[in-house]
């Protein structure tokens, strides 16, 4: 099946940096991609949907200055965690969709991003 | 709104059957889906079904679906060690579209004993 990637696959940083998080597919163009967060034994909680080329639609509760996200090619999309806190230490996950054929079950997801701000 | 329950966790023999049953709320759902996590890994799609259907079979997956009571499960025939992983059930809401959003439920964390 096809391949979404993510970079870094987990990454350590001090209280008050940023953090970029990479998330691209690798053999198919995605024009929507979604970044998720997960807690430990918790479930997914989908944080925003990107779309390429466009604003990225955010969730209620979800802070848009807190969590930028640029698409800004069909094949890559990134999270910005701004002024990383402890408490947005997670697991994040990007998801990518390709619309090429069946639009339903075409959405594949990378394998995580671990961040723990200390 | 839409809300999706799982049960937390089950365990079982190796060689026995598995059901994971999972709830949802949203009666316009379109599709609902069944995904695989292993330890610090992301998410594999395993099966999916369209809503219209009932039950869909693939190999030592088969997925039923009671529309009338929002109930969905997944049975994994002949369960082996290598099936233990949290399994997310995961709707596509009704009003959302074509835009690819996911509802996930809690996730069913199974243990497969030798």
């Amino acid at each position: 099946g096809a391949v979404v990637s993510q970079h870094p696959s987990w990454v350590i940083c001090k209280s008050g940096t940023s953090v970029k998080i990479e998330c691209r597919s690798l053999d198919f163009q995605a024009t929507t991609m979604f970044w998720y967060r997960q807690f430990p034994k918790q479930s997914l909680m989908l944080m925003a949907t990107s779309n390429e080329g466009s604003k990225a639609t955010y969730e209620q509760g979800v802070e848009k200055d807190k969590f930028l996200i640029n698409h800004a090619s069909l094949t890559l999309s990134t999270l910005t965690v701004t002024s990383a806190h402890p408490e947005d230490s997670s697991f994040y996950i990007c998801s990518a969709r390709d619309q090429g054929t069946n639009q339903q079950e075409t959405q594949y997801f990378g394998p995580g991003t671990r961040l723990l701000v200390l | 709104g839409e809300d999706v329950e799982q049960s937390l966790f089950l365990s079982v023999r190796e060689g026995d059957s598995s059901v994971i049953n999972c709830t949802y709320t949203d009666s316009s759902s379109t599709y609902l889906y069944w995904y695989k996590q292993e330890p610090g890994a992301g998410l594999q799609l395993l099966t999916y079904i369209f809503s219209n259907m009932d039950m869909k079979q693939d190999q030592r997956l088969t997925v039923l679906l009671n529309k009338k009571d929002k109930h969905l499960s997944l049975c994994i025939a002949d369960t082996q060690t290598g099936d233990s992983a949290i399994y997310f059930c995961a709707e596509t809401p009704g009003g959302s579209g074509n835009t690819g959003k996911l509802i996930f439920g809690q996730g069913t964390t199974l243990q497969v004993k030798p």
